[in-house]
C-alpha cells in the first residue's frame, strides 16, 4: 500500500519561506508524476505544481516565481519551497501521487498558517 | 482560482438520486482529458471517487457514477446515504493553463 507523508513547520512568518517535504512509502517514487496540492480554510483544491522523477517540473503559473519543488530518489521523497510567503498562503498542503491524470493517493495533509 | 465549475451545493434524502455537474471549456474537458472526482470528508484528505470520467476505483461503491459529454461532466449519487454527506470535487487537464491539473469549485452535497 502505498503511503505519503507530509512534515515542515505548521507556523511560518510572514516574507519567509515555507517549506514541506513529501516521503512516499510502499512504492519508488521513480516512474510517476507527484505533486503538491493546498487548500486554504473553507476553500477548494489548487494544484501548486508537479515533478516527475527526473526532476522535471510543472509550477502553477500565479506561484512560479516563489516556487521550487525538487525530488530527491534516493530517499523517495520530494519537497516544496515557496518563498516571500502571505497571510495568503495559509493553506492545508497535500502531496499526492499523479497516476495517469488523476491523483490515486494522497497524504493526510499539513496545515500551514503563515502569521507573525 | 478554479477553471471548473461546479454547484456550490446540492442536497436530497436517504435513497434518493443526486447529481453535481462539473463544467469545463475547450481547454480542459472539451479538448478530450478526463474527469476524475474526488469524495473529501471533513477533516481529511480528498478520496479518489471516479476516476477515467467513468471507472470507480476498488472499495467504492457502484452507487457512485461518472459521465462526461462536450464540455461538462457529470457524477451521480444514487441511494443516497448518510455516509455521503461531504464536499466533491471535480478534476481535468488544462492545456492553456501552462498545462496543469486544474480543480473543480467544488460541491457539498447534503443528506436531509
Amino acid at each position: 500500500q502505498v503511503q505519503l507523508q507530509e512534515s515542515g513547520p505548521g507556523l511560518v512568518k510572514p516574507s519567509g519561506t515555507l517549506s514541506l517535504t513529501c516521503v512516499v512509502s510502499g512504492d519508488s517514487i521513480s516512474d510517476y508524476y507527484w505533486t503538491w496540492i493546498r487548500q486554504p480554510p473553507g476553500k477548494g483544491l489548487e494544484c501548486i505544481g508537479y515533478i516527475f522523477h527526473t526532476g522535471s517540473t510543472n509550477y502553477n503559473p500565479s506561484l512560479k516565481s516563489r516556487l521550487t519543488i525538487s525530488i530527491d530518489t534516493s530517499k523517495n521523497q520530494f519537497s516544496l519551497n515557496l518563498r516571500s510567503v502571505t497571510a495568503a498562503d495559509t493553506a492545508v498542503y497535500y502531496c499526492a501521487r499523479i497516476q495517469r491524470g488523476w491523483l490515486d493517493y494522497w497524504g493526510q495533509g499539513t496545515p500551514v498558517t503563515v502569521s507573525s | 482560482q478554479s477553471v471548473l465549475t461546479q454547484p456550490p451545493s446540492v442536497s436530497g434524502a436517504p435513497g434518493q438520486r443526486v447529481t453535481i455537474s462539473c463544467t469545463g471549456s475547450s481547454s480542459n474537458i472539451g479538448a478530450g482529458y478526463d474527469v476524475h472526482w474526488y469524495q473529501q470528508l471533513p477533516g481529511t484528505a480528498p478520496k479518489l471517487l471516479i476516476y477515467g470520467n467513468s471507472n470507480r476505483p476498488s472499495g467504492v461503491p457502484d452507487r457512485f457514477s461518472g459521465s462526461k459529454s462536450g464540455t461538462s461532466a457529470s457524477l451521480a449519487i444514487t441511494g443516497l446515504q448518510a455516509e455521503d454527506e461531504a464536499d466533491y470535487y471535480c478534476q481535468s487537464f488544462d492545456s492553456r493553463l501552462s498545462e496543469s491539473y486544474v480543480f473543480g469549485t467544488g460541491t457539498k452535497v447534503t443528506v436531509l
